[in-house]
């Protein structure tokens, strides 16, 4: 059964700064990665989907990348600023279900 | 462009009712999908459609019942509402199963 796990649970960082933030999945066999971003009490908005044959996708500021061996895969923010706080979801697509979900990272950036 | 509508935003029943979940979504997409949301255990598959006509148990099913009314609706129905039901769920669809997926605002259930 594929598990992902997002670490840390939050992170707090000052505003400018770049980051990292990591979700794994223990079966390599997805057909993408989806990252999402949730604001308090809202939805969940789409940020990125990376394909299984692909290595890494960017909008703006927000690079994911994808390393189906290793099961991992990174969101990174560069020049955070405050408007970046909110909750960051990965979820993983396998054939013949539906996205797996990990618990998120919460992330504060402060001014 | 609306995307995913669910209704209502927010409800609150008494232990043993029952009500209905409204999802829609005017993307024609084919495959639809709810799921739950609870502090400290993310987000739960109850059930999907990857086609109308077809639904299928996900993670946590029990105690729900689904509807595929059209392609455009998909409906999430509790028969007896149990504390255990208090959440928020949300519903997202997706042109076809395992392609990128768009989630509604949410319903705030709270079952006293």
């Amino acid at each position: 059964k594929q598990e992902v796990t997002q670490i840390p649970a939050a992170l707090s960082v000052p505003e400018g700064e770049n980051l990292v933030l990591n979700c794994s999945f223990t079966d390599s066999a997805i057909y993408n990665l989806q990252w999402f971003r949730q604001d308090p009490g809202k939805g969940l908005t789409s940020l990125l989907l990376i394909q299984s044959s692909q290595r890494e996708q960017t909008s703006g500021r927000l690079n994911a990348s994808l390393d189906k061996s290793s099961g991992r895969s990174t969101l990174y923010i560069a020049a955070s600023q405050p408007g970046d706080s909110a909750t960051y979801l990965c979820a993983a697509n396998q054939a013949g279900t539906a996205l797996i979900f990990g618990k998120g990272t919460t992330l504060s950036v402060s001014s | 462009n609306a995307g995913v509508t669910q209704t209502p935003k927010f409800q609150v029943l008494k232990t043993g009712q029952s009500m209905t979940l409204q999802c829609a979504q005017d993307m024609n997409h084919n495959s639809m999908y709810w799921y739950r949301q609870d502090p400290g255990m993310g987000l739960r598959l109850i059930y999907y459609s990857a086609s109308e006509g077809t639904t299928d148990k996900g993670e946590v099913p029990n105690g729900y019942n689904v509807s595929r009314l059209n392609k455009r609706e998909f409906s999430l129905r509790l028969e007896s509402a149990a504390p255990s039901q208090t959440s928020v769920y949300f519903c997202a669809s997706s042109v076809i199963q395992n392609t990128e997926a768009f989630f509604g605002q949410g319903t705030r259930l709270t079952v006293v």
